[in-house]
């Protein structure tokens, strides 16, 4: 594997489920990033860790809570959603979290909220 | 208003054709200026990275910064039918507590015809 993967690609999940999203880099970067894209909106930074350390939540509601065990790895748990967070959720990562730093995306996981 | 601008189209061209996309800003304290590239079902690719004003060129590509007026530009020269995807302007600050936070337009989709 190489770059940025995402897991599951597609999750179709029902209002009271409990459900987790699966980012793996393959870059050596420090830094992993959080993004949501809707439909006719520009892309939203959600969550950024740096160093397994979280630096920036970006007003995300409590029913998103982001995980990152390692540099490599970043899991978004997701529980009692609505049917506005349907959406691709990009995960993005860089070798920093500063200004200079190259971020690269993943494919993406689609959401359905039902 | 927005912090960033940018007609989403969509925008037809024929094969051949010179393309220009456009975005405009509000925030002055940007200084990093990219273009991604996001094909379909795919996660944004960077295309073009620019710091401050002034031109870029990469090929068939030309990216252009004019902070002055706030209007960052990307010009696709003799356009292929695999250029069709949607381009996405995004900047950022220079240091501070930005942590590297990227600001995107909202997108424009480029549909090439041969």
């Amino acid at each position: 594997e190489t770059g940025v993967t995402q897991t599951p690609r597609h999750l179709v999940m029902g209002m009271t489920n409990k459900k987790s999203l699966k980012c793996e880099q393959h870059l050596g970067h420090n830094a992993m990033y959080w993004y949501k894209q809707s439909a006719k909106k520009p892309l939203e930074l959600m969550f950024v860790y740096s160093l397994e350390e979280r630096v920036e939540n970006n007003s995300v509601p409590s029913r998103f809570s982001p995980e990152c065990p390692n540099s490599s790895h970043l899991f978004l748990h997701l529980h009692t959603l609505q049917p506005e967070d349907s959406a691709l959720y990009l995960c993005a990562s860089s070798q920093g979290p500063t200004s200079t730093d190259t971020q690269y995306f993943g494919p993406g996981t689609r959401l359905t909220v039902l | 208003q927005k912090e960033v601008e940018q007609d989403p189209g969509p925008l037809s061209v024929p094969e051949g054709a010179i393309v220009s996309l456009n975005c405009t800003y509000s925030n002055s304290a940007f200084q990093y200026f990219m273009w991604y590239r996001q094909y379909s079902r795919k996660g944004p690719e960077l295309l073009m990275y620019t710091y401050s004003s002034g031109n870029k060129e990469d090929g068939r590509f030309t990216a252009q910064v004019d902070k002055s007026s706030k209007y960052i530009s990307l010009f696709i020269r003799d356009s292929q039918p695999s250029d069709s995807a949607t381009y996405l302007c995004a900047m950022k600050n220079a240091g501070g507590t930005s942590y590297g936070k990227l600001t995107f337009g909202q997108g424009t989709i480029l549909t090439v015809h041969p």
